[in-house]
């Protein structure tokens, strides 16, 4: 069984650009998260899809962060535009509908720097 | 409010040796998951602790759970080159939130 995966992994853009990342998460997996790690602090929460809806996007930090998926399979997420800060480690994760919470299957992340 | 707090932030041991790293919480858990990060790959579930378990092995994992003193342990035994990563509690957010909370992390490094 294929893991999540994240494209690209490592990502470096201008200030003021836009960037997509994208997950796809493992097959029949309804749940889909996005979380973040900037330099030196946690790895904290965006959001949470449950098939294609958002189910709770209470850690997207502000409109300059929107995350898509349709069709329920694979979520994009874009930084638009992009400022020093967004720069971190940014992780994608899915569990199935009913799994314990907590059990969730972390992808590789992809390294957004923002110069 | 931080959840999920490890200590210590760095922790280096000769290979064979076992690690012991903490975690505490500040609020109520249904449970309490420990993950692993190699450098530059994504976070890699270890093990899972409801909060009606005070312990549970895996392998060479040992994961004690105090709801008392909200705290956590992760013991790894006879400690391996490849166990060199950082190590990461996490919790749920809240009843019912299927966010997770994660610490800053221990940093372990086992030297050969």
């Amino acid at each position: 069984e294929a893991g999540v995966t994240q494209f690209p992994s490592h990502s470096v853009i201008e200030k003021g650009q836009t960037v997509t990342l994208r997950c796809d998460p493992i097959s029949g997996h309804d749940n889909l998260y996005w979380y973040r790690r900037v330099m030196g602090k946690e790895i904290k929460f965006l959001l949470h899809f449950v098939k294609e809806s958002k189910q709770d996007e209470s850690g997207m930090p502000n409109n300059r962060f929107l995350a898509e998926r349709t069709g329920g399979t694979y979520s994009t997420l874009k930084v638009q535009p992009a400022e020093l800060e967004d720069s971190g480690v940014y992780f994608c994760a899915s569990s199935q509908v009913g799994a314990q919470v907590g059990e969730q299957y972390f992808g590789p992340g992809t390294r957004l720097t923002v110069t | 409010s931080q959840q999920g707090e490890e200590d210590p932030q760095a922790l280096s041991i000769q290979e064979g040796e076992n690690a012991t790293m903490n975690c505490s919480y500040k609020t109520s858990i249904n449970n309490l998951q420990w993950y692993r990060q190699n450098s530059g790959r994504g976070l890699v579930h270890l093990i899972l602790i409801r909060s009606n378990e005070r312990e549970k092995h895996s392998g060479r994992l040992r994961v004690t759970l105090d709801t008392s003193k909200k705290s956590s342990s992760l013991l790894i035994t006879a400690s391996r080159a490849a166990d060199t990563a950082s190590y990461f509690c996490a919790t749920p957010s809240g009843a019912g939130s299927y966010q997770l909370t994660f610490g800053k992390g221990t940093k372990l490094s086992v030297i050969p």
